[in-house]
Protein backbone atom coordinates (compact mmCIF):
# COMPACT_ATOMS: atom_id res chain seq x y z
CA UNK A 1 0.00 0.00 0.00
CA UNK A 2 0.88 3.23 -0.83
CA UNK A 3 1.80 5.25 2.36
CA UNK A 4 3.70 8.20 3.55
CA UNK A 5 5.88 9.30 6.54
CA UNK A 6 7.49 12.97 7.79
CA UNK A 7 9.00 11.52 10.39
CA UNK A 8 9.81 15.59 12.16
CA UNK A 9 6.55 16.81 13.27
CA UNK A 10 7.97 19.89 14.69
CA UNK A 11 11.28 21.68 13.24
CA UNK A 12 12.37 25.35 14.59
CA UNK A 13 14.91 27.35 11.96
CA UNK A 14 17.06 30.15 12.70
CA UNK A 15 15.69 32.72 10.56
CA UNK A 16 18.04 32.94 7.43
CA UNK A 17 18.94 29.58 8.06
CA UNK A 18 19.11 26.49 5.80
CA UNK A 19 16.48 24.46 5.96
CA UNK A 20 15.53 20.61 4.95
CA UNK A 21 11.83 18.45 5.87
CA UNK A 22 12.37 14.99 5.33
CA UNK A 23 10.00 12.86 3.75
CA UNK A 24 10.10 8.74 2.54
CA UNK A 25 7.18 7.30 0.92
CA UNK A 26 6.34 4.02 0.27
CA UNK A 27 5.33 3.17 -3.20
CA UNK A 28 5.53 -0.02 -5.95
CA UNK A 29 6.54 1.96 -8.86
CA UNK A 30 8.12 5.69 -10.20
CA UNK A 31 5.80 7.36 -7.57
CA UNK A 32 4.61 10.99 -8.27
CA UNK A 33 5.07 13.27 -5.60
CA UNK A 34 4.24 16.69 -4.03
CA UNK A 35 4.97 18.98 -1.16
CA UNK A 36 2.23 21.27 -0.35
CA UNK A 37 2.01 24.05 2.36
CA UNK A 38 -0.75 25.28 4.39
CA UNK A 39 -0.08 28.39 6.05
CA UNK A 40 -2.80 29.44 9.30
CA UNK A 41 -6.61 29.74 8.27
CA UNK A 42 -4.97 28.73 4.22
CA UNK A 43 -5.76 25.96 2.58
CA UNK A 44 -3.21 23.55 0.98
CA UNK A 45 -0.95 25.46 -1.82
CA UNK A 46 1.38 23.45 -4.21
CA UNK A 47 5.57 24.15 -3.68
CA UNK A 48 6.26 21.58 -6.47
CA UNK A 49 5.56 17.99 -8.02
CA UNK A 50 8.19 15.37 -9.11
CA UNK A 51 7.00 12.81 -12.33
CA UNK A 52 9.83 11.82 -13.95
CA UNK A 53 13.55 13.49 -15.05
CA UNK A 54 15.71 15.40 -13.33
CA UNK A 55 15.42 14.50 -9.63
CA UNK A 56 16.08 17.91 -8.36
CA UNK A 57 12.82 19.99 -8.78
CA UNK A 58 12.32 23.50 -8.16
CA UNK A 59 9.55 24.82 -6.60
CA UNK A 60 7.84 28.29 -5.59
CA UNK A 61 9.00 30.84 -3.20
CA UNK A 62 12.57 29.71 -3.64
CA UNK A 63 11.86 25.85 -2.15
CA UNK A 64 13.19 22.51 -4.12
CA UNK A 65 13.45 18.76 -3.90
CA UNK A 66 15.48 16.21 -4.29
CA UNK A 67 13.82 12.68 -5.34
CA UNK A 68 16.25 9.79 -4.11
CA UNK A 69 14.95 6.59 -5.39
CA UNK A 70 17.36 4.20 -3.66
CA UNK A 71 16.44 5.84 0.02
CA UNK A 72 12.86 6.18 -1.29
CA UNK A 73 13.00 9.76 0.11
CA UNK A 74 11.69 13.00 -1.60
CA UNK A 75 13.24 16.04 0.94
CA UNK A 76 12.22 19.60 0.92
CA UNK A 77 14.87 22.26 1.06
CA UNK A 78 15.33 25.90 1.26
CA UNK A 79 18.72 28.01 1.33
CA UNK A 80 17.89 31.02 3.40
CA UNK A 81 14.58 30.79 5.35
CA UNK A 82 12.39 33.38 5.58
CA UNK A 83 9.73 33.90 8.90
CA UNK A 84 6.60 33.81 6.32
CA UNK A 85 7.77 30.15 5.74
CA UNK A 86 6.39 29.33 9.44
CA UNK A 87 3.75 26.87 8.52
CA UNK A 88 2.60 23.10 8.27
CA UNK A 89 4.06 21.22 4.87
CA UNK A 90 3.05 17.88 3.51
CA UNK A 91 4.34 15.94 1.73
CA UNK A 92 1.90 13.53 -0.39
CA UNK A 93 2.35 11.00 -2.99
CA UNK A 94 -0.48 10.87 -5.86
CA UNK A 95 -2.33 7.06 -6.05
CA UNK A 96 -2.33 5.67 -9.77
CA UNK A 97 -6.00 5.30 -9.61
CA UNK A 98 -9.42 5.54 -11.00
CA UNK A 99 -9.25 9.13 -8.25
CA UNK A 100 -5.57 10.01 -8.83
CA UNK A 101 -6.21 10.67 -5.06
CA UNK A 102 -3.28 12.15 -2.94
CA UNK A 103 -2.26 10.48 -0.07
CA UNK A 104 -0.44 12.74 2.50
CA UNK A 105 1.96 12.73 4.97
CA UNK A 106 1.30 13.87 8.81
CA UNK A 107 3.20 16.85 7.95
CA UNK A 108 6.26 19.00 9.73
CA UNK A 109 5.59 22.04 11.60
CA UNK A 110 7.95 24.43 10.68
CA UNK A 111 9.07 27.44 13.46
CA UNK A 112 11.33 30.38 11.86
CA UNK A 113 13.11 32.12 15.18
CA UNK A 114 13.49 35.84 14.68
CA UNK B 1 -5.27 33.00 -10.50
CA UNK B 2 -8.78 31.04 -10.21
CA UNK B 3 -9.11 29.69 -7.08
CA UNK B 4 -11.14 26.99 -5.00
CA UNK B 5 -13.63 28.59 -2.86
CA UNK B 6 -15.37 26.95 -0.11
CA UNK B 7 -18.39 28.00 2.37
CA UNK B 8 -18.80 28.61 5.08
CA UNK B 9 -15.10 28.95 6.75
CA UNK B 10 -16.82 27.24 9.56
CA UNK B 11 -19.44 25.50 10.76
CA UNK B 12 -20.80 24.64 13.91
CA UNK B 13 -23.46 21.99 14.84
CA UNK B 14 -25.12 20.22 17.36
CA UNK B 15 -24.51 16.43 17.01
CA UNK B 16 -26.99 14.60 15.13
CA UNK B 17 -27.69 17.72 12.86
CA UNK B 18 -27.50 17.81 8.73
CA UNK B 19 -24.54 19.72 7.64
CA UNK B 20 -23.78 20.82 3.74
CA UNK B 21 -20.71 22.21 3.18
CA UNK B 22 -19.97 23.74 -0.23
CA UNK B 23 -17.66 23.89 -2.75
CA UNK B 24 -16.78 25.98 -5.76
CA UNK B 25 -14.31 24.31 -7.95
CA UNK B 26 -12.23 25.79 -10.65
CA UNK B 27 -14.31 26.14 -13.49
CA UNK B 28 -13.17 24.20 -16.32
CA UNK B 29 -12.01 21.48 -13.97
CA UNK B 30 -13.19 17.98 -14.46
CA UNK B 31 -12.15 15.85 -11.19
CA UNK B 32 -13.45 16.88 -7.73
CA UNK B 33 -12.51 15.73 -4.29
CA UNK B 34 -13.21 16.18 -0.42
CA UNK B 35 -10.37 15.14 1.93
CA UNK B 36 -10.45 15.98 5.73
CA UNK B 37 -7.81 16.72 8.11
CA UNK B 38 -8.71 16.22 11.90
CA UNK B 39 -6.78 18.61 14.08
CA UNK B 40 -3.54 17.29 14.69
CA UNK B 41 -3.78 14.63 12.43
CA UNK B 42 -3.13 13.70 8.35
CA UNK B 43 -4.71 15.44 5.36
CA UNK B 44 -7.53 12.24 4.42
CA UNK B 45 -8.60 11.67 1.23
CA UNK B 46 -12.31 10.90 1.56
CA UNK B 47 -14.00 10.94 -1.80
CA UNK B 48 -13.22 11.79 -5.63
CA UNK B 49 -16.22 12.60 -7.75
CA UNK B 50 -15.96 12.87 -12.01
CA UNK B 51 -18.86 12.75 -14.93
CA UNK B 52 -21.33 13.21 -11.81
CA UNK B 53 -20.90 10.58 -10.06
CA UNK B 54 -18.49 8.96 -7.46
CA UNK B 55 -15.31 7.14 -8.94
CA UNK B 56 -13.81 6.36 -5.56
CA UNK B 57 -14.43 6.62 -1.80
CA UNK B 58 -12.60 5.92 1.42
CA UNK B 59 -13.94 3.43 4.32
CA UNK B 60 -13.91 6.99 6.34
CA UNK B 61 -16.78 7.95 3.73
CA UNK B 62 -19.50 5.90 4.92
CA UNK B 63 -23.36 6.44 4.43
CA UNK B 64 -23.85 9.35 6.45
CA UNK B 65 -21.83 11.40 3.84
CA UNK B 66 -23.19 12.28 0.16
CA UNK B 67 -21.44 14.46 -2.03
CA UNK B 68 -23.34 16.43 -5.13
CA UNK B 69 -22.70 18.63 -8.18
CA UNK B 70 -26.05 20.25 -8.50
CA UNK B 71 -26.03 23.08 -10.74
CA UNK B 72 -22.31 23.10 -12.55
CA UNK B 73 -20.65 24.87 -10.37
CA UNK B 74 -21.51 23.84 -6.73
CA UNK B 75 -19.99 20.67 -5.35
CA UNK B 76 -21.19 19.84 -1.82
CA UNK B 77 -20.47 17.62 0.38
CA UNK B 78 -23.80 16.36 3.33
CA UNK B 79 -22.98 14.51 6.58
CA UNK B 80 -27.07 13.21 6.95
CA UNK B 81 -26.15 13.22 11.21
CA UNK B 82 -22.92 14.43 12.39
CA UNK B 83 -21.29 12.69 15.06
CA UNK B 84 -18.29 14.49 17.74
CA UNK B 85 -15.58 12.74 15.39
CA UNK B 86 -16.74 14.42 12.14
CA UNK B 87 -15.17 17.39 14.13
CA UNK B 88 -12.40 18.22 11.24
CA UNK B 89 -11.16 20.93 8.50
CA UNK B 90 -12.93 19.95 5.23
CA UNK B 91 -11.30 20.49 1.94
CA UNK B 92 -12.35 20.48 -1.28
CA UNK B 93 -9.98 19.76 -4.53
CA UNK B 94 -10.32 19.83 -7.86
CA UNK B 95 -8.09 18.83 -10.85
CA UNK B 96 -8.89 19.93 -14.70
CA UNK B 97 -8.05 16.48 -16.38
CA UNK B 98 -7.05 12.94 -16.17
CA UNK B 99 -3.56 11.78 -14.38
CA UNK B 100 -1.79 12.71 -11.69
CA UNK B 101 0.61 15.26 -13.41
CA UNK B 102 -2.38 17.42 -13.61
CA UNK B 103 -2.55 19.92 -10.23
CA UNK B 104 -4.89 19.29 -7.41
CA UNK B 105 -5.80 23.00 -6.01
CA UNK B 106 -7.35 23.00 -3.06
CA UNK B 107 -10.10 25.13 -1.67
CA UNK B 108 -8.74 26.87 2.30
CA UNK B 109 -11.45 24.47 3.91
CA UNK B 110 -14.16 24.72 6.32
CA UNK B 111 -13.63 23.82 10.18
CA UNK B 112 -16.87 21.84 11.22
CA UNK B 113 -17.47 21.63 15.28
CA UNK B 114 -19.46 19.16 16.40
CA UNK B 115 -20.78 20.06 19.90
Amino acid sequence: AQSVTQPDIHITVSEGASLELRCNYSYGATPYLFWYVQSPGQGLQLLLKYFSGDTLVQGIKGFEAEFKRSQSSFNLRKPSVHWSDAAEYFCAVGARDSSYKLIFGSGTRLLVRP
Amino acid sequence: EPEVTQTPSHQVTQMGQEVILRCVPISNHLYFYWYRQILGQKVEFLVSFYNNEISEKSEIFDDQFSVERPDGSNFTLKIRSTKLEDSAMYFCASRRQEGLSDTQYFGPGTRLTVL
